[in-house]
């Protein structure tokens, strides 16, 4: 079945440093895509979509691309603030729309 | 304007007791789900409901109902509360309607705390 998979944290960076949080995917057909941000004590928030392959989604500094090739919806931010420390989650709707798939999340800190 | 509400934000209680989550959403979408969410932030989906007709119904005790009045409420009623029950439970909404390609949107999260 559908699936999704996003590396293991805690990450912990410098501010300006550069982020990548890796996701892949197994689905059939052309699902859609998304990072979610959760931040302390709070909701979980969309970041950022994609719905077709090739497609960047971009939020606040945030940029993720839809690669088919390598089922994969990397997470980058050129440079991270104390203000993203937060969980970040992949997750991905399936073909039909009827099941969402969420990655177990990564925490990411940022010290100053 | 809020979007998707939930109530109470925290919940302690007795192991044993009985309560009930409450959601409300104000998008006009037609399905509504309930997450729970451990200490290590792993999200589960428990239920679905679309159009209020369960679609999705993952394996939870069946301490566990859910209740549709109408497709802008979905409550949460749990019976006999376990320790293993206390976490943050959230609710979520979102338009398959629309061919699937929308996104879920979230509550604030009700932390259930079971003494």
């Amino acid at each position: 079945g559908d699936s999704v998979t996003q590396m293991e944290g805690p990450v912990t960076l410098s501010e300006e440093a550069f982020l990548t949080i890796n996701c892949t995917y197994t689905a059939t057909g052309y699902p859609s895509l998304f990072w979610y941000v959760q931040y302390p004590g709070e909701g979980l928030q969309l970041l950022l979509k994609a719905t077709k392959a090739d497609d960047k989604g971009s939020n606040k500094g945030f940029e993720a691309t839809y690669r088919k090739e390598t089922t994969s919806f990397h997470l980058e931010k050129g440079s991270v603030q104390v203000s993203d420390s937060a969980v970040y989650f992949c997750a991905l709707s399936s073909n039909t729309g009827n099941q969402f798939y969420f990655g177990t999340g990564t925490s990411l800190t940022v010290i100053p | 304007d809020t979007a998707v509400s939930q109530t109470p934000k925290y919940l302690v209680t007795q192991m044993g007791n009985d309560k009930s989550i409450k959601c409300e959403q104000n998008l006009g979408h037609d399905t509504m789900y309930w997450y729970k969410q451990d200490s290590k932030k792993f999200l589960k989906i428990m239920f679905s409901y679309n159009n209020k007709e369960l679609i999705i119904n993952e394996t939870v005790p069946n301490r566990f109902s859910p209740k549709s009045p109408d497709k802008a409420h979905l409550n949460l009623h749990i019976n006999s509360l376990e320790l293993g029950d206390s976490a943050v439970y959230f609710c979520a909404s979102s338009l398959l309607g629309s061919g699937g390609r929308n996104e879920q949107f979230f509550g604030p999260g009700t932390r259930l705390t079971v003494l």
